[in-house]
């Protein structure tokens, strides 16, 4: 199996862009996690989708971030428009269904809003 | 709230020494934990899990024990060599809201 997928790995953008990362999970994992990983705040969760159904997006900083799952093997997660301060890695990590699996992660994705 | 804490924040040590990261959590109502190594500009890589009805996991020259009783948990790495060098993390599945906790890491350092 790739593991989990992301793209880009680098996005360097200016304030006010619209920035779209991606994420294509383990094929038969249910269960998506979308992470913010910065030096001051540690690893943030933002949202987890179990089924493709968001199930807490209580992590999501503001109403400039949305993330969706239109099916099991995708997922976004949109910052309309960015600020400096959303630089950070942003990771997705997937394990299959229930509270018992082993998580895995993606490679990242670093945005720089300048 | 789960809250978990990992000291110390930062280790160095020689190579060959063995060496213990100590990661603690609140709540002991959890369904598992999980350890994970991530090298600088890396996402995390899963090292081991253990369920909460497990004492431990053994990979290679990787031990990890948890007591969920008194909330702790230990990563014993053996024979320490450069290439463990990286910030080693530990997360717990609570049992409320099925989700993760992290704790900020150990960062790892081992001298040849």
């Amino acid at each position: 199996d790739a593991g989990v997928i992301q793209s880009p790995r680098h996005e360097v953008t200016e304030m006010g862009q619209e920035v779209t990362l991606r994420c294509k999970p383990i094929s038969g994992h249910n269960s998506l996690f979308w992470y913010r990983q910065t030096m001051m705040r540690g690893l943030e969760l933002l949202i987890y989708f179990n089924n493709n159904v968001p199930i807490d997006d209580s992590g999501m900083p503001e109403d400039r971030f949305s993330a969706k799952m239109p099916n099991a093997s995708f997922s976004t997660l949109k910052i309309q428009p960015s600020e400096p301060r959303d630089s950070a890695v942003y990771f997705c990590a997937s394990r299959e269904q229930g509270a018992f699996g082993e998580l895995f992660f993606g490679e990242g994705s670093r945005l720089t809003v300048l | 709230k789960q809250e978990v804490t990992q000291i110390p924040a930062a280790l160095s040590v020689p190579e060959g020494e063995n060496l213990v990261l100590n990661c603690s959590f609140t709540d002991s109502a959890i369904y598992n934990l999980q350890w994970f190594r991530q090298d600088p500009g890396k996402g995390l890589t899963s090292l081991l899990l253990i369920q909460s009805s497990q004492r431990e996991q053994t990979s290679g020259r990787l031990n990890a024990s948890l007591d969920k009783s008194s909330g702790r948990s230990t990563l014993y790495i053996a024979a320490s060599q450069p290439g463990d060098s990286a910030t080693y993390l530990c997360a717990v599945v609570a049992m409320a809201g099925n989700q993760f906790y992290f704790g900020t890491g150990t960062s790892l350092t081992v001298i040849p």
